[in-house]
C-alpha cells in the first residue's frame, strides 16, 4: 500500500525562524509531488509541484525538493511568519492518472 | 467568484438518510474528484471522472456513488448515511495538461 507520512505531525516556532517540514513515501512509483496549505475551515491551497523531472520548487519564501531515490520531500519556509500559521499537507500523484496520495499533515504555529 | 465551488458547506443530518453533496467548477477542467478528511489521517479519495462519461472508484468508494452532470458540474451521494461517513469533503478539479489539483472550500457533513 501506498504510504505518504508527514514529520512532524506539528511544530511551533517563534517568528523569523526559518524551518523544514518533511515528507517521506514509500512507493517509487509516486512521480510527481504537490505541497498544500489548508486553513481551518478552508479547502486546501496548492502551493507548490515538483514534477519527476525536478530537484525543487521555488515560490517567494518557500523552497520545495523532491529526492525520489530516498523517498523524501521537504519544504522549506524561511523567514517564518504568523501569517504562515496553517497545516501544510505533502501529496503524492501516483498510478498514471493523476490520483494523490495524502500525507496526514504538518500543523504550523508560528508565533509572534 | 471562487472557481470551485461546494454545496451545502455544512449539513448535520441523521442515520439513514440519503444526502447529495454538490461541486461546481467555472476552471473548464475535465477531471474532478472527491476526497474525504479525517482528522489524523489525511485525505482519501472516494470517486474520480475524467470527463462526462468517465467515472471511476477511488480508495474508500463504499457507501458513495457519483454522478458527472456536466463538465462543470460533480456531485457526491451517500444513499444511506452512518456516524462513520462524518467527516469533511473536499472536491477538486485538474486540467488535462497539468498535474496541479484545485479544491473548493469543503462540506462539513456530521451524521448523528
Amino acid at each position: 500500500k501506498q504510504e505518504v507520512t508527514q514529520i512532524p505531525a506539528a511544530l511551533s516556532v517563534p517568528e523569523g525562524e526559518n524551518l523544514v517540514l518533511n515528507c517521506s513515501f514509500t512507493d517509487s512509483a509516486i512521480y510527481n509531488l504537490q505541497w498544500f496549505r489548508q486553513d481551518p475551515g478552508k479547502g486546501l491551497t496548492s502551493l507548490l509541484l515538483i514534477q519527476s523531472s525536478q530537484r525543487e520548487q521555488t515560490s517567494g519564501r518557500l523552497n520545495a525538493s523532491l529526492d525520489k531515490s530516498s523517498g523524501r520531500s521537504t519544504l522549506y519556509i524561511a523567514a517564518s511568519q504568523p501569517g504562515d500559521s496553517a497545516t501544510y499537507l505533502c501529496a503524492g500523484f501516483s498510478g498514471g492518472y493523476n490520483k494523490l496520495i495524502f500525507g496526514a499533515g504538518t500543523r504550523l504555529a508560528v508565533h509572534p | 467568484d471562487a472557481d470551485v465551488t461546494q454545496t451545502p458547506r455544512n449539513r448535520i443530518t441523521k442515520t439513514g438518510k440519503r444526502i447529495m453533496l454538490e461541486c461546481s467548477q467555472t476552471k473548464g477542467h475535465d477531471r474532478m474528484y472527491w476526497y474525504r478528511q479525517d482528522p489524523g489521517l489525511g485525505l482519501r479519495l472516494i470517486y474520480y471522472s475524467f470527463d462526462v462519461k468517465d467515472i471511476n472508484k477511488g480508495e474508500i468508494s463504499d457507501g458513495y456513488s457519483v454522478s458527472r452532470q456536466a463538465q462543470a458540474k460533480f456531485s457526491l451521494s451517500l444513499e444511506s448515511a452512518i456516524p462513520n461517513q462524518t467527516a469533511l469533503y473536499f472536491c477538486a478539479t485538474s486540467g488535462f495538461s497539468s498535474d496541479t489539483q484545485y479544491f473548493g472550500p469543503g462540506t462539513r457533513l456530521t451524521v448523528l
